[in-house]
């Protein structure tokens, strides 16, 4: 199909390690975000971006946490040190222009941090 | 400060029954737009419904319902004779144009089982 794909699925990484995830929004979109959704809670904001421009970051917990999208198409978060805390599920959103459309959700990155 | 309030973590229902989710959201801005998804088991958010501030009208899409009231800030759902496939955990979601993007607020969510 052409939903947006996350990739890996599932990933585990030791504390302090780097990770990188991965979102292909659906193909035309301009407009494209980030969530963190942890155990039995909503999504919870973390950027977006705007083609290439990320206009809101207001929402990464740190400066650990870093997003770019330098094509306007294919996004990738990045979280560095990785701490207990970022274990959760990061998914990525997709939408068509730039008001208020809804949002196509990927199927996320369950992130363990042991 | 919560924007968007889902008070009923947990509800049961045997199927055919119907269920009503409540939703509560606050905002200082005259023009927003409310979402609902569903989030499966499998984990993808599916898009249900958007609505704007300035469409009060309630909305029915086959066993789907959504009553908007502004005077109580609510925009609750109805599932009208549940089957077993409506089991999942539904969000309410809210987006402000103060923001200038379309991020979404999240409430907490609510998991419906249906018991067959």
């Amino acid at each position: 199909g052409a939903g947006v794909s996350q990739s890996p699925r599932y990933k585990v990484a030791k504390r302090g390690q780097d990770v990188a995830l991965r979102c292909d929004p659906i193909s035309g979109h301009v407009s494209l975000f980030w969530y963190q959704q942890a155990l039995g809670q909503g999504p919870e904001f973390l950027t977006y971006f705007q083609n290439e421009a990320q206009l809101d970051k207001s929402g990464l917990p740190s400066d650990r946490f870093f997003a770019e999208r330098p094509e306007g198409s294919v996004s990738t978060l990045k979280i560095q040190r990785t701490q207990q805390e970022d274990s959760a599920v990061y998914l990525c959103a997709s939408s068509f222009g730039q008001g208020i459309y809804e949002q196509y959700f990927g199927p996320g990155t369950r992130l363990t941090v042991t | 400060a919560q924007k968007v309030t889902q008070a009923q973590t947990e509800i049961s229902v045997v199927e055919k029954e119907d269920v009503t989710l409540d939703c509560v959201y606050e905002t200082r801005d005259t023009t927003y737009y409310l979402f609902w998804y569903k989030q499966p088991p499998s984990g993808e958010l599916v898009f249900l419904i958007r609505r704007n501030s300035f469409d009060e009208q309630n909305e029915i899409s086959g066993r789907y319902s959504w009553n908007f009231q502004k005077s109580t800030s609510s925009f609750n759902f109805t599932i009208t004779a549940s089957q077993v496939v409506d089991s999942a955990v539904y969000f309410c979601a809210l987006s402000e144009a103060l923001y200038g993007n379309n991020r979404l607020a999240f409430g907490k969510g609510n998991q419906v089982v249906v018991i067959p």
